[in-house]
């Protein structure tokens, strides 16, 4: 079995601020990792994914993920937050590269505001 | 660039009255799902379904959801007797196949009165 803990609900960060989603995971498997975005009334668009090969992974909109084994975190981080950032984040975890047939387990999200 | 489509955007109903929510998935993908999510809480998977079949389900997916594919680009959820409880975002994704990210609809908020 598979879950997802995302701290943090709400995260606050000022224009040109480091992001710092924070993501871990439990999975007696090893786990297929994935971030997702969802901005206000549309659907959830993937950012990146960790699939096991290079643990720290580039996606899109400069986020990228730490894959850590030995603290099963998974957290995403942005250099420089965008007024654009703002929106809810999603941390999911599949035993299977794609999600598979099996779905993904999601985190609650967390929603990222952007204060200018 | 292709896109997962859901109709409708809002769907109000009675308790005990049969919803269908009606996605269209990407033309080539294999793999389909649904998840809900409830207000204020987790996205939940609720099935997938390969080959005209359903793969998993959760223990979500009880009697009274069915899923069906009636022909090569509509991919239904039905509900057969709503529940206040089934109120939520319902949320449609597909996949070409098992290596690759699922994509995402923009949901169905399903409203049950």
């Amino acid at each position: 079995a598979q879950s997802v803990t995302q701290l943090g609900s709400h995260v606050s960060v000022s224009e040109g601020a480091l992001v710092l989603l924070r993501c871990n995971y439990s999975s007696s498997v090893p786990p297929y990792l994935f971030w997702y975005v969802q901005y206000p009334n549309q659907g959830l668009q993937l950012l990146l994914k960790y699939t096991s090969a290079a643990t720290l992974v580039k996606g899109i909109n400069g986020f990228e993920a730490e894959f850590k084994k030995s603290e099963t975190s998974f957290h995403l981080t942005k250099p420089s937050a965008h007024m654009s950032d703002a929106a809810e984040y999603f941390c999911a975890v599949s035993a299977a590269p794609g999600g598979g047939a099996d779905g993904l387990t999601f985190g609650k999200g967390t929603h990222l505001i952007i204060q200018p | 660039e292709p896109e997962v489509t859901q109709t409708p955007s809002h769907q109000v109903t009675q308790m005990g009255q049969e919803v269908i929510l009606r996605c269209v998935p990407i033309s080539n993908h294999l793999y389909f799902y649904w998840y809900r999510q409830i207000l204020g809480q987790k996205v939940e998977f609720l099935v997938s379904f390969y080959n005209n079949e359903i793969s998993e389900k959760s223990e979500i997916f009880d009697d009274q959801f069915s899923v069906e594919r009636p022909d090569g680009s509509n991919f239904t959820l039905k509900i057969r007797s709503t529940k206040l409880e089934d109120s939520a975002m319902y949320f449609c994704a597909s996949s070409p196949e098992r290596i690759y990210e699922q994509f995402f609809g923009p949901g169905t908020r399903l409203t049950v009165l």
